[in-house]
């Protein structure tokens, strides 16, 4: 399994702005998948973009992926206090089962 | 939705102990879970793929008789830190996936101190 690489490392907003996060891999995927982890507890998974699919949306959650670039984005518009997170991506290939990890990218709304 | 529940959520223990961590699927059968470990701020670190009824498979630089993986059920893997030293303090979270998902589902981590 290959892993992504977030970035920004870090993020710092003010609440009701919009976050955007970006997302880099080296190999084609099958799907990419994004997932939140607040501090001290397990990650929950966002959103899952297929390698056929440009863009896809889930609430204030946009993400977008371009194969070519092999890069995605994830979206939070109108953000809020409860967003501040470490944000995720894991690119999927191939038979691979595991999932594994970049840095993240840790995001903190101000209120 | 899948749920997995982790057991203990945290828990401290004496240098040269074990201590067991539980991970189980509550409303569907896993074959497969993953146990991750994650150093403070940190990413996660693939440690191993916990195998129901067969042998874990362990990630290049991880001792299995120090991290011993038990998934005799279905619904059940666990993870015992052998003879722990402070150097295996830390945040363990187990994860798995249900079929048909296509998202992994994790349990909510143990913070392990090791004192």
């Amino acid at each position: 399994s290959q892993q992504g690489e977030e970035d920004p490392q870090a993020l710092s907003i003010q609440e009701g702005e919009n976050a955007t996060m970006n997302c880099s891999y080296k190999t084609s995927i099958n799907n990419l998948q994004w997932y939140r982890q607040n501090s001290g507890r397990g990650l929950v998974h966002l959103i899952l973009i297929r390698s056929n699919e440009r863009e896809k949306h889930s609430g204030r959650l946009r993400v977008t992926l371009d194969t070519s670039k092999k890069s995605s984005s994830l979206l939070i518009t109108a953000s809020r206090a409860a967003d501040t997170a470490s944000y995720f991506c894991a690119p999927t290939s191939g038979s691979a089962r595991q999932l594994t990890f970049g840095s993240g990218t840790q995001l903190t709304v101000l209120p | 939705g899948a749920v997995v529940s982790q057991h203990p959520s945290w828990v401290i223990c004496k240098s040269g102990t074990s201590v067991k961590i539980e991970c189980r699927s509550l409303d569907f059968q896993a074959t497969t879970m993953f146990w991750y470990r994650q150093f403070p701020k940190q990413s996660l670190m693939l440690m191993a793929t916990s195998n129901e009824g067969s042998k874990a498979t362990y990630e290049q630089g991880v001792e299995k008789d120090k991290f011993l993986i038990n998934h005799a059920s279905l619904t059940l893997s666990t993870l015992t830190v052998t003879s722990a030293h402070p150097e295996d303090s830390s945040f363990y979270i187990c994860s798995a996936r249900d079929v048909g998902d296509y998202g992994y589902t994790f349990g909510s981590g143990t913070r392990l101190t090791v004192v």
